[in-house]
């Protein structure tokens, strides 16, 4: 089936530096990638999507020079967080969809801490 | 977007079948009921979806009311593994090209299997 395989698994960093989490589709081009964030015990909140060889679409709220999304080819998308801050301390989820399988399929997520 | 409906916990012993109800009353025609689980920390995992006739895996079974407006999730055979958050998702219509539109996730339903 369709695997996405997402790095790092976690991550922790200092304040006011960045840090890139890529989001790989390993048996299967991805057109199509969608990024979340989720906050303990909290639902998935839906971040970006991005489109292969376009720019990333945002959710309202989500500010996209802080939250850098690329998808330069079918098989990955990176998410970068800059200038990190605390808050940005948050569980990071992406997601691809593929014309060929049944649905959306998960990568692993990235625990991120910023200290 | 149709908005989903789900109590926020439930309880089931093992071995016995797991019934998960879903309402999607404001659902339209073109819009499939997904449902998804997640297990802590990890990504979600994908488990059944259908549009309008009942569906069956090696998961599990999806029952759609003829109306559309709810959904049954049922797990024939509960295990501790099991346990998990389950999200009932209404697929968005994309309004681009390709095939999938976003997934947005409500608060899901703690399943808990019990010895």
């Amino acid at each position: 089936g369709a695997v996405v395989s997402q790095h790092p698994s976690r991550v922790i960093c200092k304040s006011g530096t960045s840090v890139k989490i890529e989001c790989r589709s390993l048996d299967f081009q991805a057109t199509t990638m969608f990024w979340y964030r989720q906050f303990p015990k909290k639902s998935l909140m839906l971040m970006a999507t991005s489109n292969e060889g376009s720019k990333a679409t945002y959710e309202q709220g989500v500010e996209k020079d802080k939250f850098l999304i690329n998808h330069a080819s079918l098989t990955l998308s990176t998410l970068t967080v800059t200038s990190a801050h605390p808050e940005d301390s948050s569980f990071y989820i992406c997601s691809a969809s593929d014309r060929g399988t049944k649905g959306y399929t998960f990568g692993s997520g990235t625990r991120l801490t910023v200290v | 977007d149709a908005k989903t409906t789900q109590p926020p916990s439930m309880d089931c012993a093992e071995g016995r079948a797991a019934n998960l109800p879903c309402n999607h009353s404001t659902i339209s025609g073109n819009e499939y009921v997904y449902w998804y689980r997640q297990i802590h920390s990890q990504g979600p995992q994908y488990i059944i979806h259908g549009l309008k006739n009942n569906e069956t895996n090696e998961m599990a079974s999806l029952i759609i009311t003829e109306d559309r407006k709810s959904s049954t999730l049922i797990l024939p055979h509960a295990t501790l593994r099991d346990t998990a958050v389950y999200y009932c998702i209404v697929r968005v219509p994309n309004a681009g090209g390709t095939s999938y539109g976003k997934l947005t996730f409500g608060q899901g339903t703690i399943l808990t299997v019990h010895p």
